[in-house]
């Protein structure tokens, strides 16, 4: 099993649409939370940095964090065709490291 | 402002050459990073530089990869003779502290033919 699981999609919506994207992690280590959005050929960009549980908004985007339940979301409202991308959460530790990144969601938002 | 800046952006090489690819980091940065992402392997972490601290080279796949930070700044990445599963993209970031949110350079794309 993988430190980071994260549903590779492809995820289809309609323009318009509420996007769930959702990472889940067994190392209770991991305090720090990020989303990248990663277009093709292009390096990560950072979206959105938490480090505790609970919500956190910018915009369109809100980061959700459940430690808990060592689960992470990241929403997207009224998404647009320029939000067709791979997302990816990336976890870090006290030791910070490195990040653990999961594998990718790749998303699609259709006109 | 600037931001972490790789070069080359593609390189392409034989099996068995040398290869360094340089990494920029944002100015000001204390943390600098080296990253791989592959089809099969995702995105992957290979040495991490602090300050002046010795680098945590945990991720390093095999010594013919090695790694250097000049002046606290500018970034080498060397992989010897090279082998065609060294084909990938190597992507830097930095970040201002440890735990801080890291930003990534665009990548070089490494084809080994």
């Amino acid at each position: 099993q993988k430190e980071v699981e994260q549903d590779p999609g492809p995820l289809s919506v309609p323009e318009g649409a509420i996007v769930s994207l959702n990472c889940t992690y067994s190392n209770s280590a991991f305090q720090y939370f990020m989303w990248y959005r990663q277009y093709s050929r292009k390096g990560p960009e950072l979206l959105m940095y938490t480090y505790s549980s609970g919500n956190k908004e910018d915009g369109r985007f809100t980061a959700q964090v459940d430690k808990s339940s060592k689960y992470i979301s990241l929403f997207i409202r009224d998404s647009q065709p320029s939000d067709s991308a791979t997302y990816l959460c990336a976890l870090l530790d006290n030791a910070g490291n490195m990040l653990t990144f999961g594998g990718g969601t790749r998303l699609m938002v259709k006109p | 402002g600037a931001g972490v800046s790789q070069s080359p952006s593609n390189k392409v090489t034989e099996k068995g050459k040398d290869v360094e690819l340089r990494c920029d980091p944002i100015s000001g940065h204390t943390a600098l990073y080296w990253y791989r992402q592959s089809l099969g392997q995702g995105l992957e972490f290979l040495i991490y530089f602090q300050g002046n601290s010795a680098p945590d080279k945990s991720g390093l796949p095999s010594d013919r990869f090695s790694a250097e930070r000049t002046g606290g700044s500018v970034s080498t990445l060397t992989i010897q003779r090279t082998q065609q599963e060294d084909s990938a993209v190597y992507l830097c970031a930095s970040s201002f502290f440890p735990n801080n949110e890291q930003f990534f350079g665009p990548g070089t794309r490494l084809t080994v033919l």
